[in-house]
């Protein structure tokens, strides 16, 4: 059973170009969250999605920052010209249901250099 | 809004001493779940505190979580070098967010 899978694992841009942060759940998994970390810090909650739709996107910076779950095919984190200050680690992870207290599985993440 | 506060922001000990990082919330929360991450990777699920005064024990890992549900701690009895890395606690706030601390980076030095 394969765990949650993102892509890339390294990503380079350089300012004003797209970026693009691919995650597949886990089978079975229909809920999805993504996570910004900055180096030394900790997980900041960006935005949360199921299939087709956005739950709460309340972490995620108002302009510039996208999320999609389609119903077919992986959840897309699209970051549009990029800064310097968007080189973090993007952490994807995903649950079974919303169910608070749901454990999350989390995503090897993308780590992303802007230069 | 919601925060959860975790220290110390890190720790460092000798190999063979105990090691705790506490969390405290601003508002009572429902659950608290707590999190490992190495080095360079990914956080880890470790284990989650439902009931005010929970202790729950996982080897050398003890996790509490305070009468009012607003506190948790986890204290790891005698260290080894395989438990370097940071450990965050996570709870969820009344929407289902999962709000985590800031965590607590521990290093052992052998």
């Amino acid at each position: 059973n394969a765990g949650v899978m993102q892509n890339p694992r390294h990503l380079v841009r350089r300012r004003g170009q797209e970026a693009r942060l691919r995650c597949s759940p886990m089978k079975g998994h229909s809920h999805v969250y993504w996570y910004r970390q900055l180096p030394e810090e900790g997980l900041k909650f960006m935005v949360y999605l199921q299939k087709e739709n956005i739950i709460d996107e309340s972490g995620m910076p108002k302009e510039r920052f996208s999320a999609e779950f389609p119903k077919e095919g992986p959840s897309i984190l699209r970051i549009q010209q990029v800064v310097r200050g968007d080189s973090a680690a993007y952490f994807c992870a995903s649950s079974p249901s919303w169910v608070a207290g749901n454990e999350q599985f989390f995503g090897p993440g993308t780590r992303l250099t802007v230069l | 809004g919601q925060q959860v506060m975790q220290i110390p922001q890190y720790q460092h000990v000798q190999e063979g001493e105990d090691f705790t990082t506490y969390c405290n919330s601003s508002t009572t929360l429902s659950n608290i779940q707590w999190y490992k991450q190495r080095p360079g990777g990914h956080p880890v699920f470790l284990i989650q505190l439902v009931k005010s005064g929970e202790v729950k024990k996982q080897k050398r890992l003890t996790f509490q979580f305070g009468e009012a549900k607003k506190n948790s701690s986890l204290h790891i009895t005698a260290t080894q070098t395989t438990d370097v890395g940071t450990y965050f606690c996570a709870g969820h706030n009344q929407g289902g967010k999962l709000i985590f601390g800031q965590g607590t980076e521990l290093s052992v030095k052998p």
